[in-house]
């Protein structure tokens, strides 16, 4: 079974911080994503990447910024935390194709954060 | 704009009852359809797709979804429904010339 792993379950952090929240991946996917999940709109696109330092922008990249250094691995970052960024972000991979693919996507458990 | 509508925010069907949980789209093309589950303090996960072929697709847990191009739609059925069901379900729509998009979800409540 495909497993991701997000390193944080629950996270608090103040405004203005620099926050990383990591995401690993074990089964040689080609692509990775990172979401957020709010009440009553679902899940929005933040960024993606198809391969080893490619990255692209999804929906709302605003306030963010990602690395992907290595192909299990995929960082979001929030440059300067702001209290409109407490969300749940879900980080997710799939094989091949990048976006443009029909394999599903595996998603981890999650990182519920909170910004105070 | 292309988008993915599920009408319903939430559902509620009685234990042994037959599930719906409805889903349609507005985009280019023909498209990759996908269901997902997600549990509570979990993430999602993959339920099952429809690529091109037979119009009823089967997936995990007994589900199945039907396709039906004329009317642009993707329910989600279940011939009997558990109250291990429960969960919030998300159709997602992948256009041919662009990236997935998920619905906003469809809470599914089974009552004992």
């Amino acid at each position: 079974d495909v497993k991701v792993t997000q390193s944080s379950r629950y996270l608090v952090k103040r405004t203005g911080e620099k926050v990383f929240l990591e995401c690993v991946q074990d089964m040689d996917h080609e692509n990775m994503f990172w979401y957020r999940q709010d009440p009553g709109l679902g899940l929005r696109l933040i960024y993606f990447s198809y391969d080893v330092k490619m990255k692209e922008k999804g929906d709302i990249p605003e306030g963010y910024s990602v690395s992907r250094e290595k192909k299990e691995r995929f960082s979001l970052i929030l440059e300067s935390a702001s209290t409109n960024q407490t969300s749940m972000y879900l980080c997710a991979s799939s094989r091949g194709a990048g976006t443009l693919g029909n394999q599903p996507q595996h998603f981890g458990d999650g990182t519920r954060l909170s910004i105070l | 704009a292309q988008s993915v509508a599920q009408p319903e925010d939430q559902v509620n069907v009685a234990e042994g009852n037959p599930l719906t949980v409805k889903c349609t789209y507005s985009v280019s093309g023909n498209p990759y359809l996908f269901w997902y589950v997600q549990y509570p303090n979990r993430g999602l996960q993959f339920l099952l797709k429809y690529i091109t072929g037979d119009n009823l697709v089967k997936g995990s847990y007994g589900f199945e979804a039907e396709f039906n191009k004329s009317q642009t739609s993707f329910h989600l059925k279940k011939p009997s429904a558990l109250v291990s069901d429960s969960a919030l379900y998300f159709c997602a729509v992948r256009p041919t010339d662009d990236k997935i998009i998920f619905g906003k979800g469809t809470r599914l409540h089974i009552l004992p």
